[in-house]
Parts: C-alpha cells; structure tokens; sequence
C-alpha cells in the first residue's frame, strides 16, 4: 500500500531564509508524486509534480523539488521564503496505473518579516 | 480553476441525521476523489471513483458511503452523522496520470 510521510510538522522561518521541507513515501513501484499548496481559507493548489525524467522538477513561484529514488524521498525547497509563502505544504503519491492518491499530513510553514 | 463544485459550502447537522455532499465537475474527468481534512492528520482519503458505478473504499471509509450515477456528480454520504465526522471534506478529480484538482471545501459540523 502507498503512504506518505511528512516529518516537518510545523515549521517557522524569517523572510529570506531557505526551505527545505521532507517527503518520505513508501511504495515499490513507479509513482507521481506532487507537492500541494493550502494559504488559509482555501482548496489546495499545485505547486509542482514529477512523473519522469529530471528528477529536480521546478514549479510555480520558486519553489522546486528533487526526486531521489533510492530514498524514496521527494523534497520540496525554495532557495529565500516570502511572508506570503506562509501556508500548509501536503506531499502526495499517486502509484502509476492505480487510481489512489495519497497525501501525507502537511508541514505548516510560518514565514515572519 | 476546474470547474469544481461542492454543496454545500457549509453545513451543521445534529448526530444520527444523514447528510449527503455533492461534488459536480464539469471537466468530463474519469476518476473523482473525497478527502476529509483534519489538524494533525492532514487529507485523508475516504474514497473515490473511476468511472461511472465504480467505486472503492479508501482510507476512512467507515460510515461513509459513495455513489457515482454520472460522470459529472460523486455523492458522499454520512448514513448516521457522529461528531467525530466533523471536518472540512474537499472533492478532487483526474484525468489519467495528471495532477488532481479540488473543490473549495465543504465544512461540516455535527453537533
């Protein structure tokens, strides 16, 4: 069975310090795996996905992560964090030619100025 | 965004009531999914849909259950409201080995 572990519950920075959140899944096989955006008050957005090929995979407002097969790991980062980057950060796996798609239980990220 | 809608938004119900939620989409996506939302546990699934009458469970699926006459609407249904069922229930589809996306969220309270 697919599962994913997020081991940054809580995590609280200054504006310009750099990110790095952990991502840990558990399945043998091929997977997608993508990391979600939650600002408060809202649904979850994109931030990135990887399916093949680079395994450091840009996304939308800075942020990237690298796939490392042989952890099982796909960390999200960001080189200097914004205030408006404050929100709850979800990993999520989705086993190739499965229909399930796993989240994990979210990092809450605080950025202060 | 996709076109994604959850009914209602909100909803207080007492214990031992049945609630249905509704997800419609008008993206003609095959596979739709319902989360719940919890602090601390993060999104959980409860279960989901690959096509029209094809359901399975998924992680919380107990006194939840599913149906999915239409391509477009994936109904929840709480048959016996209990409080531990209070949360934020969000709804998400897919198309094929793609990204997902979701609804705006439903917030139940079950007092």
């Amino acid at each position: 069975a697919q599962s994913v572990s997020q081991h940054n519950h809580h995590v609280i920075l200054s504006e310009a310090a750099s990110l790095e959140l952990g991502c840990n899944y558990s399945y043998g096989g091929t997977v997608n795996l993508f990391w979600y955006v939650q600002y408060p008050g809202q649904h979850l957005q994109l931030l990135l996905k990887y399916f093949s090929g680079d395994p450091l995979v840009k996304g939308i407002k800075g942020f990237e992560a690298e796939f490392i097969k042989s952890k099982f790991s796909f960390n999200l980062r960001k080189p200097s964090v914004q205030w408006s980057d404050t929100a709850e950060y979800f990993c999520a796996v989705n086993a190739r030619f499965t229909d399930k798609l796993i989240f994990g239980t979210g990092t809450r990220l605080q950025v202060f100025p | 965004d996709a076109g994604i809608t959850q009914s209602p938004r909100h909803k207080v119900t007492e214990t031992g009531t049945p609630v249905t939620l509704r997800c419609h989409q008008t993206e003609n996506h095959r596979y739709m999914y319902w989360y719940r939302q919890d602090p601390g546990h993060g999104l959980r699934l409860i279960h989901y849909s690959y096509g029209v009458k094809d359901t399975d469970k998924g992680e919380v699926s107990d006194g939840y259950s599913v149906s999915r006459s239409k391509t477009e609407d994936f109904l929840l249904t709480l048959e016996s409201a209990t409080s531990s069922q209070t949360s934020v229930y969000f709804c998400a589809i897919k198309e094929g080995q793609t990204e997902a996306f979701f609804g705006q969220g439903t917030r139940l309270t079950v007092v």
